[in-house]
């Protein structure tokens, strides 16, 4: 792994449905970050970790929830989709709060 | 309250023309600020912050505090430059990082 990856790439899901979006990083960085990506919204942060076993809500929490269990990863479970998740969303890390984030490759998602 | 404006969401400019990428942000104490650029289907990546002063395929961005922006300038513009541009400002500890809702530069040939 180098940098920041997530998966699925892409996903469409019935509406009612669990889904997790996975966010892995090897860089060693404190801080992961979703957001998710709407045209005229820019990005919106939906849940934040600073460090490992903390986890704090964003912008847009509802709907959403995530973990950090270890440094690398940071998945986003939607307990129970519905259409207005369908959005783009990018999972994010960064050494301290402060400093600037590098960018997973997205994951598609829409809810129908 | 913080926040980050940029005011156009579309920007189109001619191969060659001068591009200003307008930024303007509310905070209260001493910001950090960057400029995030996503090309097509790609991830977005930082494209330069700053505390680096640096120039950066030819994009460069000056902090007025006074006039609290950050506009992203570029001289001539190129059609690889065509792209989402997101402002973003970060602060201290315990202060998450605003965007801008981003402008998408259109450099026609």
């Amino acid at each position: 792994i180098a940098g920041i990856t997530q998966a699925p790439t892409s996903q469409i899901l019935a509406a009612g449905r669990r889904m997790t979006l996975r966010c892995t990083q090897d860089m060693r960085h404190n801080a992961m970050y979703w957001y998710r990506q709407d045209l005229g919204l820019g990005l919106r942060l939906i849940h934040y970790s600073n460090t490992a076993g903390t986890t704090g809500k964003g912008e847009v929490p509802d709907g959403y929830s995530v973990s950090r269990a270890n440094t690398d990863d940071f998945p986003l479970t939607l307990a129970s989709a519905v259409p207005s998740q369908t959005s783009v969303y990018f999972c994010a890390s960064s050494d301290t709060e402060r400093e600037a984030q590098y960018f997973g490759p997205g994951t598609r998602l829409t809810v129908l | 309250a913080q926040r980050v404006t940029q005011p156009e969401k579309l920007l189109s400019v001619f191969k060659g023309a001068p591009v200003e990428l307008k930024c303007n942000y509310s905070y209260s104490g001493s910001p950090e600020l960057f400029w995030y650029v996503q090309y097509s289907r790609q991830r977005l990546q930082l494209l330069l912050r700053h505390i680096s002063r640096e120039s950066i395929k030819g994009f460069t961005a000056d902090l007025n505090k006074g006039e609290t922006s950050f506009h992203l300038k570029k001289p001539f513009a190129q059609e690889e430059d065509s792209a989402m541009y997101y402002c973003a400002l970060s602060g201290p500890r315990g202060f998450k990082t605003i965007f801008g809702a981003g402008t998408r530069l259109f450099v026609k040939a």
